[in-house]
């Protein structure tokens, strides 16, 4: 039981290139969301997908895109990625509106 | 949405002593409050929460307290050992999926 696993663990990307971040969890979990964690700010809500099919936006939403491509994966999409994404994102599930898992986290750096 | 004040930003605690942390909340509807702690390299881990009809809840040397009325809500850590140290975050959010957290706390015990 793996909980929820998050590749890559590093990636550093020039302005302007794309990527995806890739989540996935093993705990039949309903919702799925990703965070983003800046030094001074705490984690920031990104997107969520309350359950498979659904997808909604968190607090910062700009600049990314989402797919919940199962129950089990949910990955997250740069499309143009800019200096001010450079941060260390967290995906998390939960089963319900309460404990939410977290993943090992990406470090991302955009130059 | 809600906002999360946390406080203080770093703690700095002598081994066997406690260690307090607050935080105060916007939104007198919010009714969910969990402290997740994060460990250097992973990503944060639920500790304990507490819901809105509950003042008060402990777990080992862990507690939370909650004032509705003043919209506050503290940890508390007794009997402080090495591996308490990390960062700590309160959260808060209105029974949906949409966790607004507090900018953290970074413990030090010393030995």
């Amino acid at each position: 039981n793996a909980g929820v696993t998050q590749t890559p663990k590093f990636q550093v990307l020039k302005t302007g290139q794309s990527m995806t971040l890739q989540c996935a969890q093993d705990m039949n979990h309903n919702s799925m969301y990703w965070y983003r964690q800046d030094p001074g700010m705490g984690l920031r809500l990104i997107y969520y997908s309350a359950s498979e099919g659904t997808t909604d936006k968190g607090e910062v939403p700009n600049g990314y895109n989402v797919s919940r491509l199962n129950k089990r994966e949910f990955s997250l999409r740069l499309e143009s990625a800019a200096p001010s994404q450079t941060s260390v994102y967290f995906c998390a599930s939960s089963d319900s509106l309460d404990e939410q898992y977290f993943g090992p986290g990406t470090r991302l750096t955009v130059t | 949405g809600e906002n999360v004040e946390q406080h203080p930003s770093t703690l700095s605690v002598q081994e066997g002593d406690s260690a307090v942390i607050k935080c105060t909340y916007s939104d007198s509807a919010s009714n969910y409050f969990p402290w997740y702690k994060q460990e250097l390299g992973k990503g944060p881990q639920l500790i304990i929460d507490i819901r809105s009809n509950v003042g008060e809840k402990k777990d080992q040397r862990i507690a939370v307290t909650l004032n509705k009325t003043a919209k506050h809500f503290s940890l508390h850590i007794t009997e402080t050992q090495p591996e308490d140290s990390a960062v700590y975050f309160c959260a808060a959010t209105l029974n949906d999926y949409k966790l607004s957290f507090g900018a953290g706390t970074t413990v030090t015990v010393r030995a």
